[in-house]
């Protein structure tokens, strides 16, 4: 069935070092991919996205990379600050395209 | 400003009680959804809707049904709540998936069955 998974449920960084939060995805035919912040309290919110025919799209501080070969996804970002801190999630869509398909949620804790 | 709105942050119910939970989005969406997020699981798909009266199971319907009478308004309905439902429940709408497909999400109910 499908799946999205990510590579670890929690990462701890310093305030100042660059994160690199990965996934990895099932479904060959997803054309479209979504990163997702969550905070304590609060539903998911969007933080970038990027379609398949895209390896790379940068935001304001992200970046998502897409390697559509060994179906993997990766979210960076630079400058990591203690607001990031918050559970991340990837999501796909699912094989009809009418839903999105989440992972588990790498959990980021940033020090100061 | 986008805004999907669940009508409760809080909830507690008994065992056997039919629940309802109600969600509301002002941005004339036709897409919308329906996650319960448990620790370790992430996210999962238990209905979505792409039209009024229209609903599609997601990955895990058992237990739960829905309701979408208007194009505004998505429920989400318990028959006979069990203690294995307490769970943050997650609402979202989106788009057509012919258009940008992100999702945007309520707060989130969080229910507990007692």
């Amino acid at each position: 069935g499908e799946s999205v998974g990510l590579h670890l449920p929690t990462l701890s960084v310093q305030e100042g070092d660059n994160s690199i939060i990965n996934c990895a995805y099932s479904n060959s035919a997803s054309d479209y991919f979504i990163w997702y912040k969550q905070e304590s309290g609060k539903g998911p919110q969007f933080i970038i996205d990027i379609r398949s025919n895209m390896d790379k799209r940068q935001g304001q501080r992200v970046t998502v990379l897409l390697n559509k070969t060994v179906k993997h996804l990766s979210l960076q970002i630079a400058a990591t600050q203690p607001g990031d801190s918050a559970v991340y999630f990837c999501a796909e869509t699912n094989q009809a395209g009418t839903a999105l398909i989440f992972g588990k949620g790498t959990t980021l804790s940033v020090s100061s | 400003d986008v805004k999907v709105t669940q009508s409760s942050r809080y909830l507690v119910k008994r065992t056997g009680e039919k629940v309802f939970l109600e969600c509301v989005q002002d941005m004339d969406h036709e897409n919308m959804f329906w996650y319960r997020q448990d620790p370790g699981l992430g996210l999962r798909l238990i209905y979505f809707s792409y039209d009024v009266k229209m609903k599609e199971k997601g990955d895990i319907p058992e237990g739960y049904s829905v309701s979408r009478e208007k194009k505004e308004r998505f429920s989400l309905i318990l028959e006979s709540a069990s203690t294995n439902q307490t769970s943050m429940y997650l609402c979202a709408s989106s788009l057509p998936d012919s258009d940008n497909t992100e999702a945007f999400f309520g707060q989130g109910t969080r229910l507990t069955v007692v």
